[in-house]
């Protein structure tokens, strides 16, 4: 089953809204999460990594004040797109780092959250 | 710079037949571990083998299984007895033990021809 959730699925809005997507670790408590763009037929871009209770550390290029990342718990964080606009419309996945029960430390990716900004 | 190179854009396989996707990492770490992720058309990534760097026996998992050579600092995949359920685009990563750098390569899109 899926270790790791994230929410919502599919979202479509309007340019200039806030988006917030949510990235949960089920099955394990994650000290270390990682938010990841995906482009059409593309590989995975990282954009942060955040650290629960502490600030995340975003990517070169990545720009901090659009992207914002809170890991508030050792199984929650949440990515807020602000002020998205069409460029911003893209796959955003989310993964966590952990071990399952007897597991050896792995990431555990989401199912990934589609954005369309109009 | 570290980085995962996958010099196949893209494979195909006959049904039932084996298959070898191709991944060459470059990284000044001694701790560090390598993985293949499967990204169907669902775009799920689902872990589909690990290999910790240290062991030099080669991962399996059923079908699975990979050509680890530390030295050239190649990671390849083998999927033997190939399915329709395995097309899908295959990246490989590489991670740190010691930190959080992950890193993937530009994937591989495998067709299974029935």
């Amino acid at each position: 089953g899926a270790v790791v959730s994230q929410h919502p699925s599919r979202v479509i809005c309007k340019s200039g809204t806030s988006v917030k997507i949510e990235c949960r670790s089920l099955d394990f408590q994650a000290t270390t999460m990682f938010w990841y763009r995906q482009f059409p037929k593309q590989s995975l871009m990282l954009m942060a990594t955040s650290n629960e209770g502490s600030k995340a550390t975003y990517e070169q290029g990545v720009e901090k004040d659009k992207f914002l990342i809170n890991h508030a718990s050792l199984t929650l964080s949440t990515l807020t797109v602000t002020s998205a606009h069409p460029e911003d419309s893209s796959f955003y996945i989310c993964s966590a780092r952990g071990s399952l029960a007897g597991g050896t430390d792995t990431q555990y990716f989401g199912p990934g959250t589609r954005l369309t900004v109009l | 710079a570290q980085t995962v190179t996958q010099s196949q854009p893209e494979m195909s396989v006959q049904e039932a037949e084996t298959v070898t996707l191709s991944c060459t990492y470059d990284t000044s770490e001694s701790d560090y571990y390598l993985f293949w992720y499967k990204q169907p058309p669902s775009r799920q990534m689902i872990l589909v083998i690990r290999q910790e760097a240290y062991k030099q026996q080669n991962a399996t998992e059923n079908r699975f299984s990979v050509n680890f050579q530390k030295a050239a600092k190649s990671f390849s995949l083998k999927i033997s007895d190939s399915q329709l359920g395995d097309a899908a685009m295959y990246f490989c990563a590489q991670g740190s033990n010691t930190g959080n750098q992950f890193y993937f390569g530009t994937g591989t899109s495998l067709t299974v021809i029935p």
